[in-house]
């Protein structure tokens, strides 16, 4: 049974460009959430997908967007790139919203130019 | 977000216990106590999760103070696949969802 599948799994990009990671949610899970680490830090809370709705959101500003489809599985984006977006990038499922397990991917490392 | 505090680094030998503490003296009465891990190079991983009472499951235990204002993660006989980031983290469910707060977690050693 696979878990929680994150493309890519490195990409570099330049100031200014747009960016899209995926995510595919483990098998019987419906929400997805997205989280940035910085390198040396913890995780932070992007935002959550649940039903095809961001449900809840941290502290990130609009440039950070996503989309639930309805298998499930998420994308994040990322318009105009600062150098501080570079991080790796972690996608998170779980059953429901309410779950108290989150399963994680391996991420996404993005570095920007 | 109710914040947790962990020792930055501890160190351990391979086959002893190890006791990892987590203060959360700001902790509220339906916040879950919950332990992560993350192995170089991987996403994190769930460990353990509580309310009031002690839990334990394979890999390992879980401690919690009375008055939950304090918990301890135990691994039984520590090997080197446990050197890891141990992140203790209290799980609320703001607006319907559930959201993880990390801190910077403690990263653990593990010598032979």
């Amino acid at each position: 049974d696979a878990g929680v599948t994150q493309s890519p799994t490195h990409l570099i990009k330049t100031r200014g460009q747009q960016v899209t990671l995926r995510c595919s949610p483990k098998s019987g899970h419906d929400t997805v959430s997205w989280y940035q680490q910085a390198l040396g830090q913890g995780p932070q809370f992007i935002f959550q997908y649940y039903e095809e709705e961001e449900r809840q959101r941290g502290n990130f500003p609009d440039r950070f967007s996503g989309h639930q489809f309805p298998n499930y599985s998420s994308e994040l984006n990322v318009n105009a790139l600062l150098l501080g977006d570079s991080a790796l990038y972690l996608c998170a499922s779980s059953l429901t919203a309410q779950a108290n397990v989150l399963t994680f991917g391996a991420g996404s490392r993005l570095t920007v130019l | 977000d109710a914040k947790t505090t962990q020792p930055n680094s501890m160190e351990s030998n391979e086959e002893e216990p190890v006791h990892l503490p987590c203060n959360h003296s700001t902790i509220s009465g339906t916040d879950y106590i919950h332990w992560y891990r993350q192995l170089p190079s991987q996403g994190p991983e769930y460990v353990i999760h509580g309310l009031t009472s002690n839990v334990n499951n394979r890999m390992a235990s879980l401690a919690i103070a009375e008055d939950r204002k304090s918990s301890t993660l135990i691994l039984h006989r520590a090997t080197l696949r446990d050197a890891a980031v141990y992140y203790c983290i209290l799980l609320g469910f703001t607006g319907g969802g559930n959201k993880l707060t990390f801190g910077t977690g403690t990263q653990l050693k593990v010598e032979l």
